[in-house]
Formats: C-alpha cells, sequence, structure tokens
C-alpha cells in the first residue's frame, strides 16, 4: 500500500503554545487528506476534511481557529493546534485519500501532550 | 448518520483459537467496508477492503465477510498466534462519500 509519513511521531508542549503536525503523503499525488484525533481506547473521529489548494471542511463541534489546517501542495497537509490546552492531549491521525486505488492511507500517528 | 458498532470490546483466547470480531453499521447504503490493525501507540494498518457488491475477502488466516442488507460485516482470523494481538477497527465508507465512519474497535489479546 501507499505511504504516509507524519512528524513529528510525539510532542509535549507547555499550554498556550502552538504545535504543528505534518502529514506527508510519499508516492502518491494526494489532493484530499483527512486529519483524525483518538483519545485513549476510543475509535477515530473524524476532524476535518483537507483539500489542496482550498480551505478545509470541518466536521461539526470541531473548532477551526483552534485547529488550523493547510493543504499547501499535493503531498503535504498540516495541522497547527493553536493555544493548545491539557484537553487537546490526544493521538492524531491523518489519512491521504488515492484516487487511483479510491482508498485511504494511514499515517502512523502523532502524540501530542500538553502540560 | 452512520453508527459503526463493534462487538465484544475485548477477547482473550489462548493460542490457536480461531478468532470471530463482529461489526454493525445502522445505514446500508455503504460504498465499502474495511477492516483495519492498530497496534497499541501507532497508526492503521488496512488489512482487508470488502466493495458493496463483495459477499467476503480472503487474505492468508484472514476472511471478512460482508451482509449489507443487514448491516454486518464479521472478520475471522484463522488460528490465532500471540501476534495478531492488537485492536481490530472496522470503517464503513458511504455512497457517494469518501469519510469513514469508524466502529471502537475490540482489543484481541493472544495468549500464548
Amino acid at each position: 500500500g501507499a505511504v504516509v509519513s507524519q512528524h513529528p511521531s510525539w510532542v509535549i508542549c507547555k499550554s498556550g503554545t502552538s504545535v504543528k503536525i505534518e502529514c506527508r503523503s510519499l508516492d502518491f499525488q494526494a489532493t484530499t487528506m483527512f486529519w483524525y484525533r483518538q483519545f485513549p481506547k476510543q475509535s477515530l473521529m473524524l476532524m476535518a476534511t483537507s483539500n489542496e489548494g482550498s480551505k478545509a471542511t470541518y466536521e461539526q463541534g470541531v473548532e477551526k481557529d483552534k485547529f488550523l489546517i493547510n493543504h499547501a501542495s499535493l503531498t503535504l497537509s498540516t495541522l497547527t493546534v493553536t493555544s493548545a490546552h491539557p484537553e487537546d492531549s490526544s493521538f492524531y491521525i491523518c489519512s491521504s485519500w488515492d484516487r487511483g486505488s479510491d482508498e485511504q492511507f494511514f499515517g502512523p500517528g502523532t502524540r501530542l501532550t500538553v502540560l | 448518520k452512520q453508527e459503526v458498532t463493534q462487538i465484544p470490546a475485548a477477547l482473550s483466547v489462548p493460542e490457536g483459537e480461531n478468532l470471530v470480531l463482529n461489526c454493525s453499521f445502522t445505514d446500508s447504503a455503504i460504498y465499502n467496508l474495511q477492516w483495519f490493525r492498530q497496534d497499541p501507540g501507532k497508526g492503521l494498518t488496512s488489512l482487508l477492503l470488502i466493495q458493496s457488491s463483495q459477499r467476503e475477502q480472503t487474505s492468508g488466516r484472514l476472511n471478512a465477510s460482508l451482509d449489507k442488507s443487514s448491516g454486518r460485516s464479521t472478520l475471522y482470523i484463522a488460528a490465532s498466534q500471540p501476534g495478531d494481538s492488537a485492536t481490530y477497527l472496522c470503517a464503513v465508507r458511504e455512497s457517494n462519500d469518501y469519510k469513514l465512519s469508524f466502529g471502537a474497535g475490540t482489543t484481541v489479546t493472544v495468549r500464548a
């Protein structure tokens, strides 16, 4: 299957700071990427759909000013958690949609801990 | 809104036993259904993808069935091994959309 990378794999930050997470599609061009968050022992919840060259589409209840998404190229989407608070601590996973195979491929995830 | 449920939430079996994991969904108008494996602290690995027109898919010791009309899918893992210990997630993609709706997962422990 296709390869999707995320960076960093884990990050610890102080409350009030901003954190940027990168999601890269390594071997195909992805016009559409997705951002999920996962709390311990819970399932993945879709946060937003990231479309190359246009604004992201956020799911109900997700604050777009807090979770900034940028999809400036066909292989890179970034999620910035602004003014992070301890309740933002979670596992964030991205996926890229490959039009060729019509499948989503998932990154390895980023563990965010806000102190 | 599509609701995906996985039962049981956790399962512990001795090595060699066959595993049966269940997934149900509320809206049968699906495009496909996918089973994933997730190891602790890791991302998702796709195991099997079943298109809505298919009844089952097989890969090695894994077999997944799909009954769209009743809103159910079952993942069978034959002759389980300790390396099969992980959380298994099912996800449904609805028709005319590319979003996935996930179940909460079944955490499997295979005892040596």
